[in-house]
């Protein structure tokens, strides 16, 4: 079946250090992929996402690249803020016409000043 | 433009009891999926509403429900609530459900069952 495999968490990082959660996945076929963001008491909100093989999403500094041959989509940021804590997820979606997102179990992130 | 919205925002039931969360979604969108998220089983796709039709649905007992109207606007029901169907509801909404399509997320309706 279709799976996210995120690294585990939580993970703690001091300000300006330079992150990576890595996330790979697990698809019958060619899915659309995401990283989603959700602060303390809030929904979702997507942070990029990449629709095919070698695209780059990017969005407020974090990088990702959707990698077909290694079926990862690892979220970067080369120097997080305290306002980057929160928990990601990362997402893949695969049916065309279908709106049903698989997540990964998410990764806490708490960046210290 | 408006974000998606749902009502209500907290929610305080006992078990047997049955609920009804609602969900706004932004204007001229008419995909409508639910989600259910909870410490131990994460983010769990519930089911996907496109022009007031079920089109997907996840694996969950018939307890759960859904429905769409034709302004778009849906409503999840659970019946006979269970302790462990507290957890927090998000709704989200696209224009037509596309596979590259972005799924904006509302900020949730949590549900507590004592």
């Amino acid at each position: 079946g279709n799976s996210v495999t995120q690294m585990e968490g939580p993970v703690t990082l001091s300000e300006e250090a330079f992150l990576t959660i890595n996330c790979t996945y697990t698809a019958t076929g060619y899915p659309s992929l995401f990283w989603y963001v959700q602060y303390p008491g809030e929904g979702l909100q997507l942070l990029l996402k990449a629709t095919k093989a070698d695209d780059k999403g990017s969005n407020k500094g974090f990088e990702a690249t959707y990698r077909k041959e290694t079926t990862s989509f690892h979220l970067e940021k080369g120097s997080v803020q305290v306002s980057d804590s929160a928990v990601y997820f990362c997402a893949l979606r695969l049916i065309q016409g279908a709106q049903k997102l698989v997540f990964g179990q998410g990764t806490r992130l708490t960046i210290n000043p | 433009k408006a974000g998606v919205t749902q009502t209500p925002r907290y929610l305080i039931k006992t078990r047997g009891q049955q609920v009804t969360l609602s969900c706004s979604p932004i204007s001229g969108h008419r995909s409508v999926s639910w989600y259910q998220q909870t410490p131990g089983q994460g983010l769990q796709f519930l089911f996907e509403y496109f022009s007031e039709t079920q089109r997907n649905k996840g694996n969950f007992p018939g307890r759960f429900s859904g429905r769409q109207f034709s302004n778009s606007r849906s409503e999840m029901n659970v019946s006979t609530l269970e302790l462990g169907d507290s957890a927090l509801y998000l709704c989200a909404s696209s224009l037509a459900g596309a596979r590259q399509e972005t799924q904006y997320f509302g900020p949730g309706t949590r549900l507590l069952v004592l």
